[in-house]
C-alpha cells in the first residue's frame, strides 16, 4: 500500500528557510497537498496540487514535487509557522486519501 | 462561508458505541464528500472513511470496516460517524472534513474529543 514518509521533525531559525519532505516511490506522478496544523486547531490546507496556494496563504509557502520526493518550503520562517505539517495524496487504487505521518516544525 | 460544526465531547466505556455529528453550512451539502479522520493524543491524522451525501456511498479504511458507519441527513445538512465496540485505543479527536473526490480537504470541523474510559 501507499505510504508517505515524512521526517518527524525539522528545526529552523526565524528568517531562515524550512524544507519539509514527503517521500514515496514515484510520488512525482501524483498531486500532493500540504496541511498545517497548529496545537489545538484543525488542519489548514496551505498548498494543493503540488504548487498552488489557496487564497489567504502567504507566498512564503511553496511546494515542489518530482521523482520520489515532494517538498514544502517555507521561506522567511516566522515563529507563527511553528506547527505540524502533513502531506497527502489521493490513492486511486483504494479510492481514498493517504496522509503522511506529519512533521513537527520547530522555530528556534 | 463554509462551516462544519461538530457535536461535543463524549465519554464512553469500553465496548460501547459513539455517534459524532457534523453540521455543514455555507455550501450545497450534497456537492462534496465528507471525510472522517481521527487524531489520537500526540499522534498524526488517521483517515477513517468518506461519505458521499449525494447518494450515500461510503468508503471505509480497512482498519475500521465492520466497526464504523457513516451516514447523513441531507434535510439538515448533517453527517454522522458512528464507531462501535470502542477500546481505549479509540480515544482521540474525531474530525469531519469536506473534500471533492480526488481533491484535497478544504474545510474542517473543529473536532470532537471521544474518551474511552472505564
Amino acid at each position: 500500500s501507499y505510504v508517505l514518509t515524512q521526517p518527524p521533525s525539522v528545526s529552523v531559525d526565524p528568517g531562515q528557510t524550512a524544507s519539509i519532505t514527503c517521500e514515496e516511490n514515484n510520488i512525482g506522478n501524483r498531486a500532493v497537498h500540504w496541511y498545517q496544523q497548529k496545537p489545538g486547531q484543525a488542519p489548514v490546507l496551505v498548498v494543493r496540487d503540488d504548487t498552488d496556494r489557496p487564497s489567504g496563504i502567504p507566498e512564503r509557502f511553496s511546494g515542489f514535487n518530482s521523482g520520489n520526493t515532494a517538498t514544502l518550503t517555507i521561506s522567511r520562517v516566522e515563529v507563527g509557522d511553528e506547527a505540524d505539517y502533513y502531506c497527502q495524496v489521493w490513492d486511486s487504487t483504494t479510492d481514498h486519501p493517504i496522509f503522511g505521518g506529519g512533521t513537527k516544525l520547530t522555530v528556534l | 462561508q463554509v462551516q462544519l460544526v461538530q457535536s461535543g465531547a463524549e465519554v464512553r466505556k469500553p465496548g460501547a458505541s459513539v455517534k459524532v455529528s457534523c453540521k455543514a453550512s455555507g455550501y450545497t451539502f450534497t456537492y462534496y464528500y465528507i471525510h472522517w479522520l481521527r487524531q489520537a493524543p500526540g499522534q498524526g491524522l488517521e483517515w477513517m472513511g468518506w461519505l458521499n451525501p449525494n447518494n450515500g456511498d461510503t468508503n471505509y479504511a480497512q482498519k475500521f470496516q465492520g466497526r464504523v458507519t457513516m451516514t447523513s441527513d441531507t434535510s439538515i445538512s448533517t453527517a454522522y460517524m458512528e464507531l462501535s465496540r470502542l477500546t481505549y485505543d479509540d480515544t482521540a479527536v474525531y474530525l469531519c472534513a469536506r473534500g471533492d473526490y480526488g481533491d484535497p480537504v478544504d474545510s474542517w470541523g473543529q473536532g470532537a474529543l471521544v474518551t474511552v474510559s472505564s
